[in-house]
């Protein structure tokens, strides 16, 4: 199975700060047909989750344009640009290039 | 409104069988791949399987192939898991949910697997 590896598991920061999460994966999620199947969740304390990207870099509907996912190959990338108290959660990678899929551990995001 | 509502989760012992469903409504169920995801308690997400939108392909988490079922009833617009041979490691929440191309998850279904 891929292992999709996040850092850092925990996030500590001040409203306003932009922060990012990793999610790297242990093979190339390029599929045979051009697409990148890698997607970004959030599930906020007593949610349940919440699809914020998808394909990389896609802002799902009504997610608010402060998120973005970058990466390619193995590293991925999202980005909060200027945090906000409604996104404190954790936040999981999940990749479906490779059957099966598999999400990443996690990294929850708290107010410092 | 979007609704994804799961139900038939609870206490269950070792080895039983256990069946969830999840009805579906505010949008066209049979136009989509549906899925089932669950959450242990330690909060590690795992991908158990989808279903194609018309019902004729599944696939599995092959560490849960033998023993979960994924089905579906468009006329119903509902989605099922069917769990046999429950192990203390399938205490989770289990939600179900459609991401590939929107984003409708339920709320939650817990089952916990003790004698």
């Amino acid at each position: 199975d891929v292992v999709l590896t996040q850092t850092p598991s925990i996030l500590s920061a001040t409203i306003g700060q932009s922060v990012s999460i990793s999610c790297r994966s242990s093979q190339s999620l390029l599929d045979s047909d051009g697409n990148t199947y890698l997607y970004w969740f959030l599930q906020r304390p007593g949610q349940s989750p919440q699809r914020l990207i998808y394909l990389v870099s896609n802002l799902g509907s009504g997610v608010p344009n402060r998120f973005s996912g970058s990466g390619s190959g193995t590293d991925f990338t999202l980005k909060i640009s200027g945090v906000e108290a409604e996104d404190l959660g954790v936040y999981y990678c999940m990749q479906a290039t490779h059957a099966p899929n598999t999400f990443g551990a996690g990294t929850k995001l708290e107010l410092k | 409104e979007v609704q994804l509502v799961e139900s038939g989760g609870g206490l269950v012992q070792p080895g039983a069988s256990l069946k969830l469903s999840c009805v579906a409504s505010g949008f066209t169920f049979s136009d989509y791949w549906m899925s089932w995801v669950r959450q242990t308690p330690g909060k590690t997400m795992e991908w158990i399987g989808d279903i194609k939108y018309d019902g004729s392909y599944t696939n599995y988490a092959p560490s849960l192939k033998n023993r979960f079922t994924i089905s579906r009833d468009n006329a119903k617009s509902t989605l099922y898991l069917q769990m046999s041979n429950v192990r203390s490691e399938d205490t989770a929440t289990y939600y179900c949910t459609s991401f590939y191309h929107r984003d409708y998850w339920g709320q939650g279904v817990m089952v916990t697997v003790s004698s």
